[in-house]
């Protein structure tokens, strides 16, 4: 099955944890992006990669970290750092500057 | 960063009903797509528009870039009540770094009690 898939899709953290989302696609696009939606809010940029082993910051990056070690995954870190963690995360996948392709979402929270 | 301004925030639809929707910019984008998205789940690719002026068309929903190359809008025809969900604009500015998309704040479209 083609795609891209999210997991978890529930995730809590215990103050002063760090989680690791995880993010794999098998659609073979180069770029790979890391949104956070906040409830009744659009999606606000994270971090982004467009090839293996390099990556920017979008946005609001503080308090994440993500890594790029092979093309089909792109796994994003929430850090004690980030002090207001609950949300929406997304990750999403292009080839070039073409459609945008999300994945179903990690739902994390902060308990 | 870059907003885009998507409005309205919510509408109410009856069954049948045409709506609209439309998204502005300041800067101009040589890129428009629109999601919707149901709740907990990721958005899903409803049109995607490449070139000023294109009207493209998906079933009873129909897009429009913005011969400005700064707005857009999506009409859904005959509205039924599975289009229920938070609609989205997506644009690509001229020359983004890393094809970076922005996206608009979304319209919540419910259904009229």
């Amino acid at each position: 099955d083609g795609g891209i898939t999210q997991s978890p899709k529930y995730l809590f953290r215990k103050e002063g944890q760090n989680v690791t989302l995880s993010c794999e696609q098998n659609l073979n696009h180069d770029a790979m992006y890391w949104y956070r939606q906040d409830p009744g809010q659009g999606l606000r940029l994270i971090y982004y990669s467009q090839i293996v082993n390099d990556f920017q910051k979008g946005d609001i990056a503080e308090g994440y970290s993500v890594s790029r070690e092979k093309k089909e995954s792109f796994p994003l870190t929430v850090t004690s750092a980030q002090k207001n963690p609950t949300a929406f995360y997304l990750c999403a996948t292009r080839l070039g500057a073409t459609e945008a392709f999300f994945g179903q979402g990690t739902r994390l929270t902060v308990v | 960063g870059q907003q885009l301004n998507q409005s309205p925030q919510s509408m109410f639809i009856q069954e049948g009903e045409d709506v609209s929707m439309n998204c502005t910019s300041s800067s101009i984008f040589n890129t428009w797509l629109w999601y919707k998205q149901d709740p907990g789940e990721g958005p899903v690719l409803l049109i995607a528009l490449y070139k000023a002026g294109e009207l493209t068309s998906n079933g009873r929903l129909t897009a429009q870039f913005g011969i400005t190359r700064k707005d857009s809008f999506l009409n859904i025809s005959a509205s039924i009540p599975s289009d229920v969900g938070i609609y989205f604009c997506a644009g690509q500015l001229s020359g983004a770094a890393g094809n970076k998309l922005t996206f608009g704040g979304g319209t919540r479209v419910l259904v009229k009690p």
